[in-house]
C-alpha cells in the first residue's frame, strides 16, 4: 500500500522569506500524481500544485514550487516570498495513474505559520 | 458555477443516534468520494461513487457506514448509531473525468460531526 510521510507537524517562517515542507512517499508504481493541498482554518482544501510522475520538470505555479525527487521518492513544497495568507495546513497527497480513480493517500499534514 | 456543497456544516449527535451528511458536487460531475479526517491528521478514503453505483468502497468501515448517489439528488453518507470516535470532519469531493491529470479533485468545505 502507498503510504506518504511528513517529517514536519509544525514550520514557522517569516512574512516574505521562503520555506520548504518536506514530504516522502513509498510506492511500487511508476506512474503516479503527487499534490500538495492547503486547508485554511476555513477547513476547505484547497489544490495548491500538482506534479505527474512521468514529468522531469518540476511544477511550479506563482509563488509555489516543488522539487521532485523521483528516485529518492520525495516531493518537497517551497513557498517564496511568503505571505500571512500562506498560513494554513498544508498536505501532500498521492494518488496512483491506473484504475481511473481519484482516490488520494494524504500525509499527516504540516501546519505552517507565518509571522509578520 | 457552484463548487461542492456540503450540509450541514456542523452537526452534533449523541451517542446511538444517526448521522446523516449530504453532497451535492459540481455542476456537471458525476463522480464522488467522501474522506474522513480524524483531529490531528490528514484525510482518509472512505468511499467512491458514480450515480447509482459504489465502484470503491475499501475504505469505509464494515459496520454502520453506508454511502449512496442516487440518479437524482445529492449524494449520502449515513452512520447509524454513532459513537465518540466517529467525530471527525467528513469531506466530500467530486471530479469529471477521474484519473485525468487535467480533471482535477474539487473538495467541499466538510462536515464536522461532533458525537456527544
Amino acid at each position: 500500500a502507498q503510504t506518504v510521510t511528513q517529517s514536519q507537524p509544525e514550520m514557522s517562517v517569516q512574512e516574505a522569506e521562503t520555506v520548504t515542507l518536506s514530504c516522502t512517499y513509498d510506492t511500487s508504481e511508476s506512474d503516479y500524481y503527487l499534490f500538495w493541498y492547503k486547508q485554511p482554518p476555513s477547513r476547505q482544501m484547497i489544490l495548491v500544485i500538482r506534479q505527474e510522475a512521468y514529468k522531469q520538470q518540476n511544477a511550479t505555479e506563482n509563488r509555489f514550487s516543488v522539487n521532485f525527487q523521483k528516485a529518492a521518492k520525495s516531493f518537497s513544497l517551497k513557498i517564496s516570498d511568503s505571505q500571512l495568507g500562506d498560513a494554513a495546513m498544508y498536505f501532500c497527497a498521492y494518488r496512483g495513474a491506473q484504475g481511473g480513480s481519484e482516490k488520494l493517500v494524504f500525509g499527516k499534514g504540516t501546519k505552517l505559520t507565518v509571522n509578520p | 458555477n457552484a463548487g461542492v456543497m456540503q450540509n450541514p456544516r456542523h452537526l452534533v449527535r449523541r451517542r446511538g443516534q444517526e448521522a446523516r451528511l449530504r453532497c451535492s458536487p459540481m455542476k456537471g460531475h458525476s463522480h464522488v468520494y467522501w474522506y474522513r479526517q480524524l483531529p490531528e491528521e490528514g484525510l482518509k478514503f472512505m468511499v467512491y461513487l458514480q450515480k447509482e453505483n459504489i465502484i470503491d468502497e475499501s475504505g469505509m468501515p464494515k459496520e454502520r457506514f453506508s454511502a449512496e448517489f442516487p440518479k437524482e439528488g445529492p449524494s449520502i453518507l449515513r452512520i447509524q448509531q454513532v459513537v465518540r470516535g466517529d467525530s471527525a470532519a467528513y469531506f466530500c469531493a467530486s471530479s469529471l473525468q477521474p484519473g485525468q491529470s487535467n480533471s482535477p479533485l474539487h473538495f467541499g468545505n466538510g462536515t464536522r460531526l461532533t458525537v456527544t
